[in-house]
């Protein structure tokens, strides 16, 4: 069964910084792009990172360019949200994704989502 | 803002059909492959429909996509109860290069 678990979750003052966990399991971890997508309180999902299989390409929406750093260790099928330069407008629950497809072929789809991390930013 | 429209909100009966619709550009929906996901209240997003039209294993075939030009359409028959949730188009924008939504529907079933 697949299953992917955030964690890292919790409040930070603005301007602070923090690191969001993704723990896959149930698939070869090392095989897929990753995502990160975040949905702020009462509002829709909106697209942050991304990252190819083997961790060599990385790619961010304009809103965290320069402010966050998507990586993995594909040794311990774990995928990594560094978020720095917290902003009010950085607080929403982020979901890690499984891709299938090709996103610049063609267009990609989200297979599988975590459960969701809740990134509070507030003073 | 998103990058796709969506109506806010639809409803209808217990039994009866609805569609929601996706409107794009040719830079996203015109060039890609459209997805669509149903978020129940308090929780993940779940995939419903892939590269326009087909279902996953499990999701019943109440459950329909199409794609016409920059726009997509939800399709779902039979509603049930159940089927109250907020409704995601998704794709990929190639002069945007992310990932781009719509802002979701909220379906309810009166």
């Amino acid at each position: 069964e697949v299953q992917l678990v955030e964690s890292g979750e919790g409040l930070v003052q603005p301007g602070g910084s923090l690191r969001l966990s993704c723990a896959a399991s149930g698939f070869t971890f090392s095989s897929y792009t990753m995502h990160w997508v975040r949905q702020p309180p009462g509002k829709g999902l909106e697209y942050v990172s991304a990252i190819s299989s083997n961790g060599g390409s990385t790619f961010y929406a304009d809103s965290v360019k320069g402010r966050f750093t998507i990586s993995r260790d594909n040794s311990k099928n774990t995928l990594y949200l560094q978020m720095g330069s917290l902003r009010a407008e950085d607080m929403a629950v982020y979901y890690c994704a499984r891709v299938r497809g090709y996103c610049t072929g063609g267009g990609c789809y989200y297979d599988y989502w975590g459960q969701g991390a809740l990134v509070t930013v507030s003073s | 803002q998103s990058v796709l429209t969506q109506p806010p909100s639809v409803s209808a009966a217990p039994g009866q059909k609805v569609t929601i619709s996706c409107s794009g550009s040719s830079s996203n929906i015109g060039n890609n492959y459209v997805s669509w996901y149903q978020q129940l209240p308090g929780t993940a997003p779940k995939l419903l429909i892939y590269e326009n039209n087909n279902r996953p294993s499990g999701i019943p075939d109440r459950f329909s996509g199409s794609k016409s030009g920059t726009s997509a359409t939800l399709g779902i028959t039979g509603l049930q109860t159940g089927d109250e949730a907020d409704y995601y188009c998704g794709t990929w924008d190639n002069s945007l290069a992310t990932g781009v939504f719509g802002g979701g529907t909220k379906l309810t079933v009166l």
